[in-house]
Parts: structure tokens; C-alpha cells; sequence
């Protein structure tokens, strides 16, 4: 069974610029959770989707955004990036939700310049 | 609110050594699931055990052990006879159900010397 696959793996980004970052959930998985790590904060939680629903969302500003589509693959969009938004950004599946299993992808890189 | 507390922030041992890495939770919730993920140099994270608030038997998995105790409300982690392919950031996490938020502990990074 293929795992969790992110695309880009790298990105480079100016500052005010936004970015699109997509999850390819492991097959018959039906949640997709997005968390943010940096060296400073650690990983956070950014939101769920399930069923194309955001179920949860953790204390992040409105610029940080998601979506879930009908096949469960997922893309998240930061708007007007600032430097502090560098970090790397994980995808998680799961076949119901995060008291499950959750399965992460390699990640993101993201820098804002 | 819920919390992961991991005090260790690195640990440095020497191979074939065995060693504990804490992880101390906190939640209102009775019902509530715990979990250990590894974070090797790659920076993928891998999943290495799971564990909800009724199972407190302690489980073992090769050289991993874990020990659950609610009363202390912690989820050490050991590693018997570590192994050089074992240094990497070990992080501890606790999710309280559907639709909430799955917090991380700040991770503990180990180094196991050849």
C-alpha cells in the first residue's frame, strides 16, 4: 500500500506571496490532518478534514487554510507568507480521525524569504 | 486543556545501553489516546505505538518497551540494548477524540554513540 505522499518537498517562497501544498492520504483513509513544525514551537496542530469537512482546527491565523476533496486528497494555502511561516509542514492519514492511527508523509519544506 | 510534557530534551547514551524517555500527559478526559512517533534525520515521522485510556497493560515490541500509568498520568518509553539506528527526535502524543485537537509533546532527541 502506497503511504502519505506531499508534493512539493521543497518550496521557496517571498514574503506576501501565498503557497498551495498537497497530501495524498494513504488509500481508504478518509481523514487528513495538516501540522506545522518549526524549531521553535515544535509541531502543531493546523486542522482535519474529514468527508471534505474541516473537523478541527488548531490556533493558527486565518491565512493558514484547507480543503478535502471527494477521493480524501487534501491541499492547504497560506496566504500573505511571512518569514515566521518557514517551517516544515506534515500531513497525517487516518482511516477515521486522530484517535487513529495516523500515518504521516515526508513533509513540506517550506522557506519565506 | 491537554498537554504532553517530555522533560528530556536530549539524551546521549552509548550503543547496546538501555534507556527511558518520559512523557507525562494531561487531560480532563476520560477517555483520551496515546501515541509515540519517532523522527529519524529524514524528518518523515514514524508511528510506533498506540494506546487508549482503558489499556493500561504495559506492551513490548523487540527492544521497545512501553509503561503506561495512569495514576502518574505518564507513558515512558524504553529502549533495551539501543542501537546507533535508534538516534533520532522521539516525540509522545495525546489525542482526546474525534475532532479535537492532537497535541505533540516538544519531543526528546537521542543520540545512541557507536
Amino acid at each position: 500500500k502506497a503511504g502519505v505522499t506531499q508534493t512539493p518537498r521543497y518550496l521557496i517562497k517571498t514574503r506576501g506571496q501565498q503557497v498551495t501544498l498537497s497530501c495524498s492520504p494513504i488509500s481508504g483513509h478518509r481523514s487528513v490532518s495538516w501540522y506545522q513544525q518549526t524549531p521553535g514551537q515544535g509541531l502543531q496542530f493546523l486542522f482535519e478534514y474529514f468527508s471534505e469537512t474541516q473537523r478541527n482546527k488548531g490556533n493558527f491565523p486565518g491565512r493558514f487554510s484547507g480543503r478535502q476533496f471527494s477521493n480524501s486528497r487534501s491541499e492547504m494555502n497560506v496566504s500573505t507568507l511571512e518569514l515566521g511561516d518557514s517551517a516544515l509542514y506534515l500531513c497525517a492519514s487516518s482511516l477515521s480521525g486522530n484517535t487513529d492511527t495516523q500515518y504521516f508523509g515526508p513533509g513540506t519544506r517550506l522557506t519565506v524569504l | 486543556a491537554q498537554k504532553v510534557t517530555q522533560a528530556q530534551t536530549e539524551i546521549s547514551v552509548v550503543e547496546k545501553e538501555d534507556v527511558t524517555l518520559d512523557c507525562v500527559y494531561e487531560t480532563r478526559d476520560t477517555t483520551y489516546y496515546l501515541f509515540w512517533y519517532k523522527q529519524p534525520p529524514s524528518g518523515e515521522l514514524v508511528f510506533l505505538i498506540r494506546r487508549n485510556s482503558f489499556d493500561e497493560q504495559n506492551e513490548i515490541s523487540g527492544r521497545y518497551s512501553w509503561n503506561f500509568q495512569k495514576s502518574t498520568s505518564s507513558f515512558n518509553f524504553t529502549i533495551t540494548a539501543s542501537q546507533v539506528v535508534d538516534s533520532a527526535v522521539y516525540f509522545c502524543a495525546l489525542s482526546e477524540g474525534y475532532g479535537q485537537n492532537f497535541v505533540f509533546g516538544p519531543g526528546t532527541r537521542l543520540s545512541v554513540l557507536p
